[in-house]
């Protein structure tokens, strides 16, 4: 079975830049898979960055950007914010109407 | 403005279904565009994607999850809803409702969860 991987945690400064990674056990990350990235915040929903690699969501500011680095793909946060300490979750298309998300990284701003 | 309001009990008992139902607000279910979508964290584990269906009935699902699930849409009351047979505690989790935007490939509206607890 095919797991979606992503660092479990990472730390920047504020002010910094930051780069999360979403990566397969089993094969690389391509536009196919469609990758999209949430942030949850706990008691909030889960808030939309990023789709289809690198659109950026309604609202979402261009402090955040995506792409695809080597065989995953990658969720670049510049401009590193107090608020922006949570969760972030990718998640990928596996087909059949099936979608995997990755296990999380928790960032810390400090 | 798009919402989405989940509601259900919140503790369950093993063996049991689970039932949950997603209100939308804000936009029609009557839309190919759109798959109205389940997707579940228990405590202290990642989101699980749990299945989706648009309101013609096309539907996704999390092979995992597919043999316990049934999933329905409702255009008269704009809801939808997630049945999850034979429970057990593993199936204790917060429970959110999305949805799922086709065009864009995304969960690009979600309600705030529901925590559904298993438990005798």
């Amino acid at each position: 079975q095919t797991v979606v991987t992503q660092e479990p945690s990472f730390s920047v400064s504020p002010g910094g830049t930051v780069t999360l990674t979403c990566g397969l056990t089993s094969g690389s990350v391509s536009s196919n898979s469609y990758p999209s990235w949430y942030q949850l915040t706990p008691g909030q929903a889960p808030r939309p960055l990023i789709y289809m690699t690198n659109t950026r969501s309604s609202g979402v500011p261009d402090r955040f950007s995506g792409s695809i680095f080597g065989n995953k793909a990658a969720l670049t946060i510049t401009g590193a914010q107090a608020d922006d300490e949570c969760d972030y979750y990718c998640v990928l298309y596996m087909g059949n109407g099936n979608w995997v998300f990755g296990g999380g990284t928790k960032l810390t701003v400090l | 403005q798009v919402q989405l309001q989940e509601s259900g009990p919140g503790l369950v008992k093993p063996s049991d279904t689970l039932s949950l139902t997603c209100t939308v607000s804000g936009a029609s279910v009557r839309s190919e565009t759109y798959h109205w979508t389940w997707i579940r964290q228990p405590p202290g584990k990642t989101l699980e994607f749990i299945g989706y269906m648009s309101y013609t009935g096309s539907a996704g699902y999390n092979p995992s999850l597919k043999s316990r699930v049934a999933l329905s849409v409702d255009t008269s009351k704009s809801q939808f809803s997630l049945k999850l047979t034979s429970v057990t505690a593993a199936d204790t989790a917060v429970y959110y409702c999305a949805r799922h935007y086709g065009d864009g490939h995304y969960f690009d509206y979600w309600g705030q969860g529901a925590l559904v607890t298993v438990s005798s």
